[in-house]
This record gives C-alpha cells, sequence and structure tokens, in this order.
C-alpha cells in the first residue's frame, strides 16, 4: 500500500520568513498528492493537491507544493509565514489504481510573532 | 446539511460496552471514508465504502470493527467489546470526483470516543 513520510515533527518559523514542510511518499504507481492542515479542535482541511500536470500547484492561504517525481517528493511551501498559519499540516497520497487515501503523521507549524 | 456530518461528537463509554458512530456524507458523494487518529498523530486509515460496499476494510484493527454503508450514503462504524486502546477522534470524510481518485475529502470534525 502506499505511504507517507513527513520528516519533521515540528518546524518553527518567524513571520514573514518563507516556510517549508517536506513530504516524501512511496507508491508502486503514479500518486495523487494532497495536503491538509488542521486547526486545533477542528476537522482536516483540504489546502491543495497534486494530479497531473505543472509540478508546481498553489493551493488556499497563499500554500504552494512541489512535486518532484524524482525524489518522490512533495514539499508545502509558502513564501512569507503568518502567525494564523500555525496548526497542524498532513500529507497524503493515493495510487491512482484505487481511491484510498493515507496520511503522514503530520508535521506541526509554529510561527512566532 | 452542507458538509460532512458526524454523531455523536463525543462518546463515553465503559469498556466491553458497545458503541455505534454515525457519518451522513455530503449528498451525492459516493466514496466514504473512515479513519482513527489519536492525539498528535495522523489520520489512521480504517476503511473506505465506494457506494454501499467497502472497496477496502485493510485498516480495521481486529474483528470488534465494523462498518457498514447499506444505501450508499449514510455509514456507521459499529464497535463491539469496546477496549480503552480504541480511546481516539474516528474521523469520517467523503469525496465526490469524475476521475477516480482525483477528489480530494470533506472530512467531519469527528467522533471523540473515550472507553474507560
Amino acid at each position: 500500500a502506499q505511504s507517507v513520510a513527513q520528516p519533521e515533527d515540528q518546524v518553527n518559523v518567524a513571520e514573514g520568513n518563507p516556510l517549508t514542510v517536506k513530504c516524501t511518499y512511496s507508491v508502486s504507481g503514479n500518486p495523487y498528492l494532497f495536503w491538509y492542515v488542521q486547526y486545533p479542535n477542528r476537522g482536516l482541511q483540504f489546502l491543495l493537491k497534486y494530479i497531473t500536470g505543472d509540478n508546481l500547484v498553489k493551493g488556499s492561504y497563499g500554500f504552494e507544493a512541489e512535486f518532484n517525481k524524482s525524489q518522490t517528493s512533495f514539499h508545502l511551501k509558502k513564501p512569507s509565514a503568518l502567525v494564523s498559519d500555525s496548526a497542524l499540516y498532513f500529507c497524503a497520497v493515493r495510487d491512482i489504481r484505487n481511491n484510498d487515501m493515507r496520511f503522514g503523521a503530520g508535521t506541526r507549524l509554529t510561527v512566532k510573532p | 446539511g452542507a458538509g460532512v456530518s458526524q454523531t455523536p461528537s463525543n462518546k463515553v463509554t465503559e469498556k466491553g460496552k458497545y458503541v455505534e458512530l454515525r457519518c451522513d456524507p455530503i449528498s451525492g458523494h459516493t466514496a466514504l471514508y473512515w479513519y482513527r487518529q489519536s492525539l498528535g498523530q495522523g489520520p489512521e486509515f480504517l476503511i473506505y465504502f465506494q457506494g454501499t460496499g467497502a472497496a477496502d476494510d485493510s485498516g480495521l484493527p481486529n474483528d470488534r470493527f465494523f462498518a457498514v454503508r447499506p444505501e450508499g450514503s449514510v455509514s456507521t462504524l459499529k464497535i463491539q467489546r469496546t477496549e480503552r486502546g480504541d480511546s481516539a477522534v474516528y474521523l469520517c470524510a467523503s469525496s465526490s470526483s469524475v476521475v477516480v481518485g482525483t477528489g480530494e475529502l470533506f472530512f467531519g470534525e469527528g467522533s471523540r470516543l473515550t472507553v474507560l
């Protein structure tokens, strides 16, 4: 089955600085890749996805992610972090041959003023 | 409703009791997923339905866990003989896409289960 690794439990950045949250994946075939965000005591919210086409995808709240097939990575990025971006971020992957989605363990992003 | 609805939002039960958790997906969504999330962890896949049938139930931890979706809409996750280790937030999500696999999941707020 497909799997996702998020190598950093926590990422700390200063407000206004760029941020990166890392994700690598493993699938047998071609992947569909997703990022979700979870605020305290809330459900997961979709941020962006890569299905096909341009390797750089843009999503909600100014986030973007770059698909790199050779490195099997899908890192989440934002040019200028906001304190309100502080939350748990989850990377997820689907193998295109089936429809179930597997999530990483999550990365806690803290943006300090 | 507009979103995925899960009931109850909180459930406290005693070890050994039977529990049912309900999920009402977004209208028209054919795919429905159950996940379990422990504190500080990512969602752990349990089962996925396409229509009325379970397309993949490989994540159910043991035979105490069972889920149904008899009419292809509402789903119920059933846990028999609950154990303290079953305590977690149970998340339901639904998805719809013309091309299988491309649609994002829409999550409910979850059902927090506490087994005493």
